[in-house]
């Protein structure tokens, strides 16, 4: 089982709509997560970091921890078309030192 | 600032040859790491060095090295290249936020490399 758990989608929204995307772990250790989106043929670029359990806003974005059941999510509020990519979700890895990434959601936000 | 600067951008390489990916990050970062990424399989951890002196093995290991050269240096190397390996490998560098649980992670553009 891998550690960190996507849903692949593709998830569709309209502009202007909420974007939810979920993520799971498996080490009830972990301590850091990360969202980070990704452009077809870029680099991964951070999005939001989250440390500790609630919520975490960053203008249209918030990041939700849950370490009780293992899972963090994103909200994009007021999704744009320039939102389209693949958000991936990373958490630090059993021994603490090295992020593990989920497999990514990809987002599509139609306008 | 340069961040992180990985060499070469793209590379072709026949079934058996070997090459050594380069990595360089001028951010004072102890922490570096190689992720190798696939179509659908998001990032995979490759090995990683939480400090000058120290690599690891992550999630997919087999079939290559590393070397911490330096704080600054951190390299990839292909001994015997097998098209299982054509991939897109992406360096990264980090901090640590507390003993050695890294921090956000700081991405090379990436290195396209196919194995035929």
């Amino acid at each position: 089982q891998k550690e960190v758990e996507q849903n692949s989608g593709p998830l569709s929204v309209p502009e202007g709509a909420i974007a939810s995307l979920n993520c799971t772990y498996s080490d009830r250790g972990s301590q850091s997560f990360f969202w980070y989106r990704q452009y077809s043929g870029k680099s991964p670029e951070l999005i939001m970091f989250i440390y500790s359990n609630g919520d975490k806003e960053d203008g249209r974005f918030t990041a939700q921890l849950n370490k009780a059941s293992q899972y963090v999510s994103l909200l994009i509020r007021d999704s744009q078309p320039s939102d389209s990519a693949t958000y991936l979700c990373a958490v630090n890895n059993q021994a603490g030192t090295a992020l593990i990434f989920g497999k990514g959601t990809t987002l599509s936000v139609s306008s | 600032n340069a961040g992180v600067t990985q060499t070469p951008k793209f590379q072709v390489l026949k079934t058996g040859q070997s090459m050594t990916l380069q990595c360089a990050q001028d951010m004072n970062h102890n922490s570096m790491y190689w992720y190798r990424q696939d179509p659908g399989m998001g990032l995979r951890l490759i090995y990683y060095s939480a400090s000058e002196g120290t690599t690891d093995k992550g999630e997919v290991p087999n079939g290559y090295n590393v070397s911490r050269l330096n704080k600054r240096e951190f390299s990839l190397r292909l001994e015997s290249a097998a098209p299982s390996q054509t991939s897109v490998y992406f360096c990264a560098s980090s901090e640590v936020i507390s003993g050695e649980v890294p921090g956000e992670l700081f991405f090379g553009e990436g290195s396209r490399l196919t194995v035929l």
